[in-house]
């Protein structure tokens, strides 16, 4: 069974700081995905890794994924209060699988 | 920028009855798909359709469960009857291409269903 754990699932921050959210999965893969989402609101695709070393970045967000460690990096610079959602990463693992498994979510909270 | 239409975007609905979610994909998209988030929880994959038939479903999707694309536009989700356990939200998906393609991809914005 495909395994995608997200950690921390929770994470209160302040303005200005840095960090980052990690998803790890348990099979191959070179499809990696980021969503964010509002309370109540659909799923955003925020970037769609591709391949080993991907790297991604849109404004204070930058995405990496390294297939090898079977780990995407989701990072966080100097965070605004605008960031605050939950950040989902999911992965498609082809083989005949159609759908996306996505991990359980990072719940970001960024405080003034 | 094209969307995935859904409605309605809230439904309530009495244990045992049966409903009908709606969903407008992409209109050059080829492969449609639901999810389900229960509250607080992931989003999980319900069932892929391609082609005019179902590509692949989950083991949530049981005969409970069907999906039709009654008229070339429209990709509707029917619970024949619903269960307390089947209040979520529900998200349609669409990807231009197959499966994993570089465009991602496009969740609608959600039907949420309470089954009381």
């Amino acid at each position: 069974e495909l395994k995608v754990e997200q950690n921390p699932l929770f994470l209160s921050m302040q303005e200005e700081k840095n960090y980052t959210i990690y998803c790890n999965y348990s099979t191959t893969s070179d499809r990696l995905y980021w969503y964010r989402q509002d309370p109540g609101k659909s799923l955003e695709s925020l970037f769609v890794l591709l391949s080993n070393g991907a790297v991604k970045q849109e404004g204070r967000l930058m995405a990496s994924l390294d297939t090898k460690a079977r780990l995407s990096t989701l990072h966080i610079t100097a965070a605004v209060h605008d960031l605050s959602a939950t950040y989902f990463c999911a992965i498609y693992s082809g083989g005949g699988a159609d759908g996306l498994t996505f991990g359980k979510g990072t719940h970001l909270i960024i405080q003034p | 920028e094209p969307e995935v239409t859904q409605t309605p975007s809230h439904q309530v609905t009495q244990m045992g009855q049966e409903v009908i979610l709606r969903c407008v994909p992409i209109s050059n998209h080829l492969y449609f798909y639901w999810y389900r988030q229960i509250l607080g929880q992931k989003v999980e994959f319900l069932v892929s359709f391609y082609n005019n038939e179902i590509s692949e479903k989950s083991e949530i999707f049981d005969d409970q469960f069907s999906v039709e694309r009654p008229d070339g536009s429209n990709f509707t989700l029917k619970i024949r009857s619903t269960k307390l356990e089947d209040s979520a939200m529900y998200f349609c998906a669409s990807i231009l291409g197959r499966p994993g393609a570089v465009g991602g991809y496009t969740f609608g914005s959600g039907t949420r269903l309470t089954v009381v």
